[in-house]
């Protein structure tokens, strides 16, 4: 597509439950990224990939968290359980490679755990 | 510890002058430094790179300066305009160009006023 894209743009949940936030990057974007924004912070690194690997998982909070990528494109963020502390707005990105700097960032998908 | 630092506090500047964004760093030996517009409900936007080996770089209204001995990078907006009022994050590389290496400040927010 003409930009990344990413999915719910808005997600409410309830303290407990599952979410799954779908990102859909730049076509021909081999490099996929995760951060998160709570209010106030600056943006936090969870995740990249590489193709379908991501060599690093040691930047996601907790074992709640997980993410994949499949056809090296779309990715997908999964919480477990989500806790109150969950709540922020995930943002995804994508670049050509790794390595290459200019990082292309999706609207993100704010996300209230109540 | 590393850290980036960015003024909290909101920066306003009247329509016409130069704003100056300053960002700050301590414990780092980046690569290069960027710099991202975000507009609420949005992902941040790239902007400008600027190389360790490199003094300044410019962009239609846009300058960058890099200081890696006082680790400190000015961005400056000159003839500014109310459409400028956004928050301005910057973001360093630490890891040779790793995916993982890209650190955000929290932003400083900009308001233009008329």
């Amino acid at each position: 597509g003409a930009g990344v894209s990413q999915s719910p743009s808005n997600k409410v949940t309830e303290k407990g439950k599952d979410v799954e936030l779908r990102c859909d990057p730049i076509s021909g974007h081999t490099a996929l990224y995760w951060y998160r924004q709570s209010l106030g912070q600056g943006l936090e690194f969870l995740i990249y990939f590489q193709g379908n690997s991501a060599p690093d998982k040691s930047g996601l909070p907790s074992d709640r968290f997980s993410a994949e990528r499949t056809g090296g494109s779309v990715s997908t963020l999964t919480i477990q359980r989500t806790q109150q502390e969950d709540s922020a707005v995930y943002l995804c990105a994508s670049s050509l490679e790794v390595g290459d700097e200019k990082l292309f960032f999706g609207s993100g998908t704010q996300l209230s755990v109540l | 510890s590393q850290k980036i630092e960015q003024n909290s506090e909101a920066l306003n500047i009247q329509e016409g002058k130069t704003a100056t964004l300053t960002c700050n760093y301590t414990n780092y030996s980046p690569a290069y430094l960027q710099w991202y517009r975000q507009d609420p409900g949005r992902g941040p936007v790239f902007l400008l790179l600027i190389r360790e080996n490199e003094k300044e770089k410019r962009k239609e209204r846009l300058k960058v300066t890099f200081d890696t001995t006082l680790k400190q990078s000015l961005f400056h907006i000159t003839a500014s305009q109310p459409a400028d009022s956004a928050t301005y994050l910057c973001a360093l590389d630490h890891s040779g160009g790793g995916a993982d290496g890209l650190t955000f400040g929290k932003g400083t927010h900009l308001i233009i006023q008329p």
